[in-house]
Protein backbone atom coordinates (compact mmCIF):
# COMPACT_ATOMS: atom_id res chain seq x y z
CA UNK A 1 0.00 0.00 0.00
CA UNK A 2 2.47 1.99 -0.51
CA UNK A 3 1.68 5.65 -1.63
CA UNK A 4 4.47 7.78 -2.66
CA UNK A 5 6.87 4.99 -4.98
CA UNK A 6 10.29 5.64 -5.81
CA UNK A 7 12.46 3.72 -8.53
CA UNK A 8 15.48 2.82 -8.23
CA UNK A 9 15.77 2.37 -4.65
CA UNK A 10 19.59 2.43 -5.43
CA UNK A 11 21.37 3.70 -8.38
CA UNK A 12 25.22 4.07 -9.35
CA UNK A 13 25.94 6.39 -12.91
CA UNK A 14 29.28 7.01 -13.83
CA UNK A 15 30.62 10.95 -13.43
CA UNK A 16 29.11 12.98 -16.35
CA UNK A 17 26.79 10.45 -16.98
CA UNK A 18 22.62 11.88 -17.39
CA UNK A 19 20.48 9.83 -14.74
CA UNK A 20 16.59 9.66 -14.24
CA UNK A 21 15.35 9.51 -11.09
CA UNK A 22 11.03 8.60 -11.21
CA UNK A 23 8.42 9.09 -8.50
CA UNK A 24 4.51 7.33 -8.80
CA UNK A 25 2.30 8.26 -6.55
CA UNK A 26 -1.33 6.73 -5.71
CA UNK A 27 -2.72 9.39 -3.83
CA UNK A 28 -4.08 11.74 -6.43
CA UNK A 29 -2.06 14.94 -4.73
CA UNK A 30 -1.80 17.98 -6.46
CA UNK A 31 1.82 18.73 -5.65
CA UNK A 32 4.59 16.77 -6.30
CA UNK A 33 8.41 18.22 -4.49
CA UNK A 34 12.10 16.64 -5.11
CA UNK A 35 14.22 17.38 -2.13
CA UNK A 36 17.78 16.15 -2.10
CA UNK A 37 19.14 15.03 1.33
CA UNK A 38 22.92 14.54 2.41
CA UNK A 39 23.84 12.39 5.56
CA UNK A 40 22.99 13.61 8.89
CA UNK A 41 22.08 17.09 6.86
CA UNK A 42 17.79 17.76 6.28
CA UNK A 43 16.22 17.43 3.05
CA UNK A 44 16.88 20.35 0.84
CA UNK A 45 13.56 21.35 -1.39
CA UNK A 46 15.32 21.15 -5.22
CA UNK A 47 11.86 22.36 -6.92
CA UNK A 48 8.37 21.55 -6.74
CA UNK A 49 5.23 20.84 -9.33
CA UNK A 50 1.56 22.76 -8.39
CA UNK A 51 -0.20 20.31 -10.65
CA UNK A 52 1.53 21.33 -13.76
CA UNK A 53 3.42 25.09 -12.82
CA UNK A 54 6.67 24.07 -11.95
CA UNK A 55 8.38 25.74 -9.32
CA UNK A 56 12.28 26.24 -8.94
CA UNK A 57 14.64 26.58 -5.71
CA UNK A 58 17.14 29.59 -6.32
CA UNK A 59 20.17 27.92 -5.48
CA UNK A 60 19.29 24.62 -7.10
CA UNK A 61 21.83 24.19 -9.85
CA UNK A 62 20.96 24.13 -13.69
CA UNK A 63 22.44 20.50 -13.82
CA UNK A 64 18.92 19.53 -12.65
CA UNK A 65 15.91 19.53 -14.40
CA UNK A 66 12.64 17.91 -13.32
CA UNK A 67 9.33 16.63 -15.71
CA UNK A 68 5.68 15.84 -14.41
CA UNK A 69 4.03 14.09 -17.66
CA UNK A 70 0.73 13.33 -15.72
CA UNK A 71 -0.51 13.82 -11.75
CA UNK A 72 0.56 10.92 -10.49
CA UNK A 73 4.48 10.52 -12.01
CA UNK A 74 7.68 13.24 -11.64
CA UNK A 75 11.27 12.78 -13.17
CA UNK A 76 14.25 13.91 -11.32
CA UNK A 77 16.81 14.44 -14.60
CA UNK A 78 20.60 15.25 -13.82
CA UNK A 79 22.27 15.70 -16.67
CA UNK A 80 25.78 15.80 -15.86
CA UNK A 81 25.89 14.38 -12.59
CA UNK A 82 29.18 15.43 -10.28
CA UNK A 83 30.53 13.72 -7.30
CA UNK A 84 29.14 16.20 -4.92
CA UNK A 85 25.55 15.03 -6.36
CA UNK A 86 25.97 11.87 -4.45
CA UNK A 87 22.77 11.75 -2.09
CA UNK A 88 19.68 10.45 -0.91
CA UNK A 89 16.97 12.09 -3.80
CA UNK A 90 13.49 12.30 -1.91
CA UNK A 91 10.19 12.67 -3.32
CA UNK A 92 6.91 14.10 -1.44
CA UNK A 93 3.59 15.08 -1.98
CA UNK A 94 1.11 17.12 -0.76
CA UNK A 95 -2.63 17.53 -1.50
CA UNK A 96 -2.05 21.08 -2.47
CA UNK A 97 0.78 23.68 -1.52
CA UNK A 98 -1.86 25.32 1.68
CA UNK A 99 0.03 24.18 5.09
CA UNK A 100 -0.67 20.02 4.09
CA UNK A 101 1.11 17.97 5.32
CA UNK A 102 4.19 16.30 2.68
CA UNK A 103 3.97 12.28 2.60
CA UNK A 104 7.35 11.15 1.54
CA UNK A 105 8.57 8.10 -0.68
CA UNK A 106 11.84 5.65 0.75
CA UNK A 107 13.98 8.20 -1.34
CA UNK A 108 16.34 6.67 -4.07
CA UNK A 109 20.57 6.95 -2.95
CA UNK A 110 22.73 8.16 -5.64
CA UNK A 111 26.00 7.46 -6.37
CA UNK A 112 28.55 8.61 -8.04
CA UNK A 113 31.49 6.57 -9.86
CA UNK B 1 19.51 32.15 7.02
CA UNK B 2 18.04 29.56 8.84
CA UNK B 3 14.71 29.99 9.53
CA UNK B 4 14.28 27.11 12.03
CA UNK B 5 16.45 25.74 14.26
CA UNK B 6 16.53 22.71 16.22
CA UNK B 7 18.50 21.43 19.39
CA UNK B 8 19.64 18.77 20.33
CA UNK B 9 21.90 17.91 17.52
CA UNK B 10 21.99 14.36 19.44
CA UNK B 11 20.02 12.78 22.12
CA UNK B 12 20.49 9.82 24.71
CA UNK B 13 17.89 8.36 26.73
CA UNK B 14 17.22 5.43 28.98
CA UNK B 15 14.11 3.36 28.05
CA UNK B 16 11.16 4.65 29.32
CA UNK B 17 12.85 8.09 29.73
CA UNK B 18 11.39 11.48 28.05
CA UNK B 19 12.82 12.47 25.01
CA UNK B 20 12.74 16.36 24.48
CA UNK B 21 13.70 18.05 21.14
CA UNK B 22 13.16 21.88 20.88
CA UNK B 23 12.55 23.84 17.65
CA UNK B 24 12.83 28.17 17.28
CA UNK B 25 11.71 29.82 14.20
CA UNK B 26 11.39 33.36 13.23
CA UNK B 27 8.72 34.03 10.79
CA UNK B 28 5.54 34.87 12.02
CA UNK B 29 3.75 33.95 8.70
CA UNK B 30 4.91 30.08 9.98
CA UNK B 31 0.66 28.65 10.43
CA UNK B 32 1.96 24.45 10.05
CA UNK B 33 4.59 22.72 12.24
CA UNK B 34 5.18 19.02 11.32
CA UNK B 35 7.55 16.84 13.05
CA UNK B 36 8.53 14.40 11.15
CA UNK B 37 10.74 10.80 12.17
CA UNK B 38 13.55 9.18 9.66
CA UNK B 39 14.96 5.84 10.07
CA UNK B 40 17.65 4.72 8.16
CA UNK B 41 17.28 4.38 4.79
CA UNK B 42 13.80 5.43 4.50
CA UNK B 43 12.00 8.63 4.04
CA UNK B 44 10.87 11.01 6.14
CA UNK B 45 7.42 9.77 8.17
CA UNK B 46 4.97 12.41 9.00
CA UNK B 47 4.75 11.86 12.97
CA UNK B 48 2.64 14.67 14.37
CA UNK B 49 1.86 18.45 13.52
CA UNK B 50 -0.02 21.15 15.12
CA UNK B 51 -1.25 24.62 14.01
CA UNK B 52 -0.71 27.80 15.93
CA UNK B 53 -4.37 28.17 17.34
CA UNK B 54 -3.61 25.07 19.87
CA UNK B 55 -0.69 24.95 22.28
CA UNK B 56 -0.24 21.56 22.84
CA UNK B 57 -1.47 18.34 20.92
CA UNK B 58 -0.90 14.72 22.29
CA UNK B 59 -1.54 11.40 19.69
CA UNK B 60 -0.11 8.45 22.03
CA UNK B 61 2.89 8.80 23.39
CA UNK B 62 3.68 12.09 21.64
CA UNK B 63 2.97 15.39 22.30
CA UNK B 64 3.79 18.86 20.74
CA UNK B 65 3.76 21.86 23.08
CA UNK B 66 3.88 25.27 21.37
CA UNK B 67 4.52 28.68 22.31
CA UNK B 68 3.18 30.84 19.90
CA UNK B 69 5.03 34.60 21.81
CA UNK B 70 8.29 32.78 21.97
CA UNK B 71 7.88 31.45 18.70
CA UNK B 72 9.17 27.85 19.80
CA UNK B 73 7.88 24.28 19.43
CA UNK B 74 8.62 20.95 21.12
CA UNK B 75 8.32 17.18 20.46
CA UNK B 76 7.93 15.35 23.81
CA UNK B 77 8.14 11.23 23.69
CA UNK B 78 7.15 9.88 26.99
CA UNK B 79 8.11 6.29 27.78
CA UNK B 80 10.58 6.47 24.98
CA UNK B 81 11.54 2.92 23.58
CA UNK B 82 14.73 1.70 21.38
CA UNK B 83 12.13 1.38 18.43
CA UNK B 84 11.77 5.33 18.51
CA UNK B 85 16.07 5.48 17.99
CA UNK B 86 15.68 7.84 14.97
CA UNK B 87 16.63 10.89 13.21
CA UNK B 88 13.29 13.37 14.04
CA UNK B 89 13.20 16.80 12.10
CA UNK B 90 10.46 20.02 12.81
CA UNK B 91 9.66 21.76 10.14
CA UNK B 92 7.55 25.00 9.41
CA UNK B 93 5.36 26.15 6.59
CA UNK B 94 3.31 29.21 6.10
CA UNK B 95 0.12 28.78 3.85
CA UNK B 96 0.60 32.31 2.51
CA UNK B 97 4.33 32.24 2.95
CA UNK B 98 6.50 30.83 -0.55
CA UNK B 99 4.56 28.26 -1.87
CA UNK B 100 4.09 26.91 1.71
CA UNK B 101 7.59 25.55 1.33
CA UNK B 102 8.59 23.38 4.76
CA UNK B 103 12.02 24.85 6.41
CA UNK B 104 13.20 22.05 8.24
CA UNK B 105 15.04 21.87 11.26
CA UNK B 106 18.76 20.38 11.10
CA UNK B 107 17.51 17.36 12.68
CA UNK B 108 18.02 15.28 16.19
CA UNK B 109 19.42 11.97 16.26
CA UNK B 110 17.84 10.10 19.41
CA UNK B 111 19.20 6.70 20.29
CA UNK B 112 17.31 5.04 23.18
CA UNK B 113 18.82 2.94 24.98
CA UNK B 114 17.58 -0.11 26.50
Amino acid sequence: DAMVIQNPRYQVTQFGKPVTLSCSQTLNHNVMYWYQQKSSQAPKLLFHYYDKDFNNEADTPDNFQSRRPNTSFCFLDIRSPGLGDAAMYLCATSRDPVSQPQHFGDGTRLSIL
Amino acid sequence: QQQVKQSPQSLIVQKGGISIINCAYENTAFDYFPWYQQFPGKGPALLIAIRPDVSEKKEGRFTISFNKSAKQFSLHIMDSQPGDSATYFCAASGSLYNFNKFYFGSGTKLNVKP
